[in-house]
């Protein structure tokens, strides 16, 4: 089965600047990576996705690069904020399968 | 509209006794999944549901957990003679069809403790 691997697993930036989580997945089939946030006692949130057939996506502050040959996959969040102070959880998806397998996730503290 | 819900928030057992979460999809939502988080993790899959049927349960971790969707909206996960290592958060999660691209909306899932 598909075997995502996520770093680091803590990540402390000042307010305003830019983080970097990257992720590694296993299954050459997989076409699908969404990243989910997930602030303490809350339920994930989907934040950005991006599909194989795309290297790059942007949504605003959040961006997310996709590397097939490396089989790597990264969300890249500039100017951070406080607020954006979260869990954040990458996830692939195989072709034909429902089922996304997730990281273990990276502990995001920005500080003001 | 209403997002995804889960009954009860909390739920605090013994252990061996036999304990029953809910989920309530979104109104429509043909997919769901059940999925198990432990502290410091990400979710892990436990079952998926599609429609009434459960088309995936490779991550029911034995025969001690067991879910059903009789009616293809709610969705209750039974575990029998709970165990301490059960403990963790029960994340529920639907999709509109379960197809690539489809959204999952989770829902704030239960926090089950077992003593």
């Amino acid at each position: 089965g598909e075997n995502v691997e996520q770093h680091p697993s803590t990540l402390s930036v000042q307010e305003g600047d830019s983080a970097v989580i990257k992720c590694t997945y296993s299954d050459s089939a997989s076409n699908y990576f969404p990243w989910y946030k997930q602030e303490l006692g809350k339920r994930p949130q989907l934040i950005i996705d991006i599909r194989s057939n795309v290297g790059e996506k942007k949504d605003q502050r959040i961006a997310v690069t996709l590397n097939k040959t490396a089989k790597h996959f990264s969300l890249h969040i500039t100017e951070t904020q406080p607020e954006d102070s979260a869990v954040y959880f990458c996830a692939a998806r195989p072709g034909g399968s429902y089922i996304p397998t997730f990281g273990r996730g990276t502990s995001l503290i920005v500080h003001p | 509209g209403a997002g995804v819900s889960q009954t009860p928030s909390n739920k605090v057992t013994e252990k061996g006794k036999y304990v029953e979460l809910r989920c309530d999809p979104i109104s429509g939502h043909t997919a769901l999944y059940w999925y198990r988080q432990s502290l410091g993790q990400g979710p892990e899959f436990l079952i998926y549901f599609q429609g009434t049927g459960a088309a995936d349960d490779s991550g029911l971790p034995n025969d001690r957990f067991f879910a059903v969707r009789p009616e293809g909206s709610v969705s209750t996960l039974k575990i029998q003679r709970t165990e301490r290592g059960d403990s963790a958060v029960y994340l529920c999660a639907s999709s509109l069809s379960g197809t690539l691209g489809d959204e999952q909306f989770f829902g704030p899932g239960t926090r089950l403790t077992v003593l």
